[in-house]
């Protein structure tokens, strides 16, 4: 089946730059997603990037995507203490309508002042 | 945006009896919901999909009989965690899908 990994933890300064990665198995995937959760809540999404695109940017995010490589990584500029959360990558597949989403395993972000 | 509201946020239960979850999509029919089971410091894991009019199709390892989903219409979803044990502690998460998957804030159940 999907596997879909991230490194559980990641920490930067206030300021600083984040990059958040995440690898996936699936060739057939189509749609990326990031998503963020904060302490009791549900998931918010971030953005997302269609698997025929290398590069997506929405304000402080860029996301890149490595078909090759299947990888995708979040860089999130100018890191503040309230984008502490858990991140999640996600992938959907065309055979699914886009509609079941695989989540990796989450990558817990602290910014510390 | 569309909201998915889930009710409760969170609720005690007592070992043996079952509680009902409720997802709804506030401003769009859905006619297919997702639940997922999230562990702490975990990944969500998706328990089955709900279909409206239709029965739920679960994934592989999750107990049909004990984790009963009904869509009863296109903005509906109820999940009931029947006769909960200690074990079915965790945090459940609907979603339901326009354009874009949208989630529930959750519900934490806690079996006592």
């Amino acid at each position: 089946g999907e596997d879909v990994e991230q490194s559980l933890f990641l920490s930067v300064r206030e300021g600083d730059s984040s990059v958040i990665n995440c690898t996936y198995t699936d060739s057939s995937s189509t749609y990326l997603y990031w998503y963020k959760q904060e302490p009791g809540a549900g998931l918010q999404l971030l953005t997302y990037i269609f698997s025929n695109m290398d590069m997506k940017q929405d304000q402080r995010l860029t996301v890149l995507l490595n078909k090759k490589d299947k990888h995708l990584s979040l860089r999130i500029a100018d890191t503040q203490t309230g984008d502490s959360a858990i991140y999640f990558c996600a992938e959907t597949e065309l055979n699914t309508g886009f509609q079941k989403l695989v989540f990796g395993t989450g990558t817990r972000l602290l910014v510390s002042p | 945006g569309a909201v998915v509201s889930q009710h409760p946020s969170w609720v005690i239960c007592k070992s043996g009896t079952s509680v009902k979850i409720e997802c709804r999509s506030l401003d769009f029919q859905a006619t297919t919901m997702f639940w997922y089971r999230q562990f702490p410091k975990q990944s969500l894991m998706l328990m089955a999909t709900s279909n409206e009019g239709s029965k739920a199709t679960y994934e592989q390892g999750v107990e049909k009989d004990k984790f009963l989903i009904n869509h009863a219409s296109l903005t509906l979803s109820t999940l009931t965690v029947t006769s909960a044990h200690p074990e079915d502690s965790s945090f459940y998460i609907c979603s339901a899908t326009r354009t874009e998957a949208f989630f529930g804030q959750g519900t934490r159940l806690t079996v006592v």
